[in-house]
């Protein structure tokens, strides 16, 4: 088993530039969150998604958005970058097969590591 | 804001166990208790997660306070691989996760 999975591992921007950032969750997993983790700080909640919808959602502007595909894979996409969005970003998977947000285990990722300039 | 209060940092002797506190005043009776560990340069770990009574797994036990407002993970014998961030969470059905600063556990040899 292949875990979590999240590509690429660097990457550096520069401001106003658009981002896509991958996702693979654990097989057997069909829930992915998304969190933003700036230096020091713990990782912020961004969203989380089950059955290709955004079911949870943080305090982050629209310029966030992601996506879940039909295989459970997901994508966070990041506009019109600022400085401040220099962070790890975290993807974390769960199984849920109920509504609601899960309380399952998290398995988290090794992160992507942005830079913008 | 969190919903956790947790030690900034904390330090343990090798081969000794360590008891990592945290609090939770405002818990709710749907809340989990949930404790992951960041090691440098990695992503988070799960560690163990309980909702009223004690729990024990490999890694770690999780005692919780009879009236559910704090919790104790025990790390039975720390070893310089157990250095990492700790944190501790509330996680239930309604609520987004909210991560704190975490308790940044210092192993000496």
């Amino acid at each position: 088993d292949a875990g979590v999975t999240q590509s690429p591992t660097h990457l550096i921007k520069t401001r106003g530039q658009q981002v896509t950032l991958r996702c693979s969750p654990k097989s057997g997993h069909d829930t992915v969150s998304w969190y933003q983790q700036a230096l020091g700080q713990g990782p912020q909640f961004i969203f989380q998604y089950y059955e290709e919808e955004e079911r949870q959602r943080g305090n982050f502007p629209d310029r966030f958005s992601g996506h879940q595909f039909p295989n459970y894979s997901s994508e966070l996409n990041v506009n019109a970058l600022l400085l401040g969005d220099s962070a790890l970003y975290l993807c974390a998977s769960s199984y849920d097969g109920l509504a609601g947000t899960s309380t399952d285990t998290q398995y988290f990722g090794p992160g992507t590591r942005l830079t913008v300039l | 804001d969190a919903k956790t209060t947790q030690p900034n940092s904390m330090e343990s002797n090798e081969e000794e166990p360590v008891h990592l506190p945290c609090n939770h005043s405002t818990i709710s009776g749907t809340d989990y208790i949930h404790w992951y560990r960041q090691l440098p340069s990695q992503g988070p770990e799960y560690v163990i997660h309980g909702l009223t009574s004690n729990v024990n797994n490999r890694m770690a036990s999780l005692a919780i306070a009879e009236d559910r407002k704090s919790s104790t993970l025990i790390l039975h014998r720390a070893t310089l691989r157990d250095a990492a961030v700790y944190y501790c969470i509330l996680m239930n059905r309604d609520d987004k996760i909210i991560f704190g600063k975490g308790t940044r556990l210092h192993i000496l040899p």
